[in-house]
């Protein structure tokens, strides 16, 4: 079952800042992050557990509230080399992940 | 090689062929994925496998077949082509199922006419 993102794309001046949101109607234990440059594969961003913990590489920060199975992806002050698809992930069958259909960003200069 | 790679790039098929994409990784990764991606679907799963000799059902199995017969190889075979089976096809590897960074390889172009 996918879960469900917005807004489906946003256009952003640099220095800007921006929020992805990610829903799902099912309970989550994780919400996993991944970016895609165009022609490009998917790329890990970070995982955020249930219970706080966060796994991740890059200085993006996400939160995610259990109750209300959200997730959001917040990015500060936007360069360009932010823009992409960004797509969150929820678990399904065994682990493997439901992507959302994805949020399109578009940093300009 | 390097990562997880993906054979062919690009391909264009008739319709009701059979035809195998091939997906090999060597970071000796337990779990391994298929997606397909679709304008306006994002990227959906088609089948997994958290280990060698296991595989599972995804979102969209229909039409799709896989093996895993060792850790490296997960191929993805349509048995007969159809044309709603154009897509970007992306294959995924993590070190294991559970809660782990997945790393995709470059994805194959499949077209079938």
């Amino acid at each position: 079952q996918q879960p469900v993102q917005s807004p489906q794309a946003v256009i952003l001046r640099e220095g800007e800042d921006a929020v992805i949101n990610c829903s799902s109607s099912k309970a989550l234990y994780s919400v996993h992050w991944y970016r895609q440059k165009h022609g490009e594969a998917p790329v890990f961003l970070m995982i955020l557990l249930k219970g706080g913990e966060q796994k991740g590489h890059e200085k993006i920060s996400a939160s995610f509230n259990e109750k209300k199975q959200q997730s959001s992806l917040y990015l500060t002050a936007s360069q360009l080399s932010y823009s992409g698809t960004y797509f969150c992930g929820t678990e399904g069958t065994g682990y493997a992940l439901n992507f959302g259909k994805g949020t399109s960003l578009l940093v300009t200069p | 090689i390097a990562g997880i790679t993906q054979a062919p790039t690009s391909q264009i098929l008739a319709a009701g062929r059979r035809m195998t994409l091939r997906c090999t990784q060597d970071m000796r990764h337990n779990a391994m994925y298929w997606y397909r991606q679709d304008l306006g679907l994002g990227l959906r799963l088609i089948h997994y496998s958290n280990t060698a000799g296991t595989t599972g059902k995804g979102e969209v199995p229909d039409g799709y077949s896989v093996s895993r017969a060792n850790t490296d190889d997960f191929p993805l075979t349509l048995a007969s082509a159809v044309p709603s089976q154009t897509s970007v096809y992306f294959c995924a590897s993590s070190e294991t199922s559970e809660r782990n960074e997945q790393f995709f390889g470059p994805g194959t172009r499949l077209t079938v006419l």
